[in-house]
């Protein structure tokens, strides 16, 4: 599972409260993305990050923010939720050759 | 960007038949292409990728042939099984860039 754990799992929140995603590894990989999951559109980069303090957006990232504080966490926030940001989240890291491995997944409701 | 298209969207197939999956990409700057499975309430898995170097990679019952010049790569599943059910992403990008570009997925059952 490439060490890479998500949290929460499962979250139901209103519109317009604020919501943070958590992915953590174990492995000291240097690149990490925030993909999102919804039916029609297969799997869309939000945000990704090259390094501590280094992020860039990625198609969809309009309405998110991250932040990389240390090597191993990277999270994804949502400062004001809206129905269309219910779904699932994916974090990934890269390995060195450009495979990417995926978290569990954080499936968000927003109501 | 890369805009990849996925074909087809379901697929449904007898339990020993061969099974095909297609993609096309858009942007001739791509060289690497990654095919995921996913199952139902998983995460994404890699199951084989091809770089543009070569033109077939084969994985026991697991092949993708790519045609750079046509812009399109295949996923072949041969003997299939029931536990080939789930859903299969392509996917396009650049070794060393900073995305990969998914196509839409196909839903694969496979029947006993």
């Amino acid at each position: 599972d490439a060490g890479i754990t998500q949290s929460p799992r499962h979250k139901v929140t209103e519109t317009g409260t604020p919501v943070t995603l958590r992915c953590h590894q174990t492995e000291n990989h240097r690149y990490m993305y925030w993909y999102r999951q919804d039916p029609g559109h297969g799997l869309r980069l939000i945000h990704y990050s090259y390094g501590v303090k280094d992020t860039d957006k990625g198609e969809v990232s309009d309405g998110y923010s991250v932040s990389r504080s240390k090597t191993e966490d990277f999270l994804l926030t949502l400062e004001s939720a809206t129905s269309s940001q219910t779904s699932v989240y994916f974090c990934a890291i890269r390995e060195r050759a450009g495979e990417l491995f995926f978290g569990e997944g954080s499936r968000l409701t927003v109501l | 960007g890369e805009n990849v298209e996925q074909h087809p969207s379901t697929l449904s197939v007898q339990e020993g038949d061969s099974a095909v999956i297609k993609c096309t990409y858009s942007d001739s700057a791509s060289n690497y292409f990654p095919w995921y499975k996913q199952e139902l309430g998983k995460r994404p898995q890699l199951i084989i990728d091809i770089r543009s170097n070569v033109g077939e990679k084969k994985d026991q019952r697991i092949a993708v042939t790519l045609n750079k010049t046509a812009k399109h790569f295949s996923l072949h599943i041969t003997e299939t099984q029931p536990e080939d059910s789930a859903v299969y992403f392509c996917a396009a990008g650049e070794t060393g860039a900073n995305n990969l570009f998914f196509g839409t997925g196909t839903r694969l059952t496979v029947i006993p």
